[in-house]
């Protein structure tokens, strides 16, 4: 079946710094990935839509600048935290529609611990 | 804006034992709606999708049905095992053109005894 791989699974950084996330289709192309954030004990909250070739549309209240987001292929989409803070720490989880027939893969998450 | 609900959010059950999850969402006008399993720190599992022509799906132990009118699904779990411990969560996609994203329910969190 069609697989998003996401990486890291796991990263800790300092307060300040940069941290990027990538996510893949494996074995198929997605023009079109989503960006999760997922609080513990919470359910996933969307945070932007990744479009291959153009600008990420952002949910209301997701700062643009802080969470960049860039497409540049078919198969990848990288998510951007800059300049973290600890209260960006959280999980990360990517996806992408595969098709009407199967729905939405996801990626198997990020957790993002900022120190 | 659609809003998805799950009953009860957390169940706990002896194994063994057959159990049913209760999808609700307030806007009928559905493309379809997934069933996701999400173990602790992992990513979403596909378990099931139903198209909102179809009124259930079946994999294995598991039967999602779906009334579209009534903005409710169910997901069923047959002779439930140690292993279907998990986090349950449905979501649906609107049928709107444009509309590519899910709404995802609150989640159930699942317990089985063994």
């Amino acid at each position: 079946g069609a697989v998003v791989s996401q990486h890291p699974s796991r990263v800790i950084c300092k307060s300040g710094t940069s941290v990027k996330i990538e996510c893949r289709s494996l074995d198929f192309q997605a023009t079109t990935m989503f960006w999760y954030r997922q609080f513990p004990k919470q359910s996933l909250m969307l945070m932007a839509t990744s479009n291959e070739g153009s600008k990420a549309t952002y949910e209301q209240g997701v700062e643009k600048d802080k969470f960049l987001i860039n497409h540049a292929s078919l198969t990848l989409s990288t998510l951007t935290v800059t300049s973290a803070h600890p209260e960006d720490s959280s999980f990360y989880i990517c996806s992408a529609r595969v098709g009407s027939l199967y729905g939405y893969t996801f990626g198997s998450g990020t957790r993002l611990t900022v120190v | 804006k659609q809003e998805v609900t799950q009953i009860p959010a957390a169940l706990s059950v002896p194994e063994g034992e057959n159990l049913v999850l209760n999808c609700s969402f307030t806007d009928s006008a559905i493309y379809n709606l997934q069933w996701f399993r999400q173990d602790p720190g992992k990513g979403l599992t596909s378990l099931l999708l139903i198209q909102s022509s179809q009124r259930e799906q079946t994999s294995g132990r598991l039967n999602a049905s779906l009334d579209k009118s009534s903005g409710r699904s169910t997901l069923y779990i047959a002779a439930s095992q140690p292993g279907d411990s998990a986090t349950y969560l449905c979501a649906v996609k609107g049928d709107q053109t444009g509309a590519n994203n899910l709404f995802f329910g609150t989640g159930t969190r699942l317990t089985v005894i063994p």
